[in-house]
């Protein structure tokens, strides 16, 4: 089946650090760029991060660049967030979704997404 | 960043009628390279994740509804219900895939009338 799987996310202290994952099934997970988005309860969505198929380049929104790493391991299929440093306003569902892409060409678009993982801030 | 403002935030439409969101970028998302707009537009209904509906501003993605249409070019883009149907009620969100830092209008609620 093709499909993504988020796990990792929890309740965790301001300040605190939080690794999250992203299992991918299904399709050729090396031939696609990813990105984590995230949503605050009763908000809209917020792109993160993304990643190059390689590992090779990253690009962060400013709110969590140096609190937040993307990562990939390709041969296990995965993506990860590590978050450090964290903040009430990072309490959020985070999504994993890959990138739509054809024949080698970005499409610029999410065309699949998993069902979120949930990190709550709080003390 | 490339900031996206949709309008309106929320809109009633009656069964059939058609409903239509606008977005607006603060710069233009046409890449100049290969002639396409780098915006997407989703739709998301209540507890579950986003879904695709239009890429490259107006290429549908396979297996959604012809009632959908994106159209626009630049910084002025639409998306379009022809005929609002009771599983559309949804947010929807359009998004810049132009810079290389994505962002997403804040979204715009679609409820039956």
């Amino acid at each position: 089946e093709v499909q993504l799987v988020e796990s990792g996310g929890g309740l965790v202290q301001p300040g605190g650090s939080l690794r999250i994952s992203c299992a991918a099934s299904g399709f050729i997970f090396n031939r696609h760029w990813m990105s984590w988005v995230r949503q605050a309860p009763g908000k809209g969505l917020e792109w993160v991060a993304n990643i190059r198929e390689d590992g090779g380049e990253k690009n962060y929104m400013d709110f969590v660049k140096g609190r937040f790493t993307i990562s990939r391991d390709n041969a296990k299929n995965s993506l990860y967030l590590q978050l450090n440093s964290l903040r009430a306003e990072d309490t959020a569902v985070y999504y994993c979704a890959r990138e739509k892409e054809s024949s080698g060409r970005r499409l610029m678009a999410f065309d699949m997404w998993g069902q979120g993982t949930v990190v709550t801030v709080s003390s | 960043d490339i900031v996206m403002t949709q309008s309106p935030d929320s809109l009633a439409v009656s069964l059939g009628e058609r409903a239509t969101i606008n977005c607006k970028s603060t710069q233009s998302v046409l890449y100049s390279s290969d002639n396409k707009n780098y915006l997407a537009w989703y739709q998301q209904k209540a507890g579950q994740p986003p879904k695709l509906l239009i890429y490259w501003a107006s290429y549908r993605e396979s297996g959604v509804p012809d009632r959908f249409s994106g159209s626009g070019s630049g910084t002025d883009f639409t998306l379009t219900i022809s005929s609002l149907q009771a599983e559309d009620v949804a947010v929807y969100y359009c998004q810049q895939n132009y810079d290389a830092r994505w962002t997403f209008g804040q979204g715009t609620k679609v409820e039956i009338k």
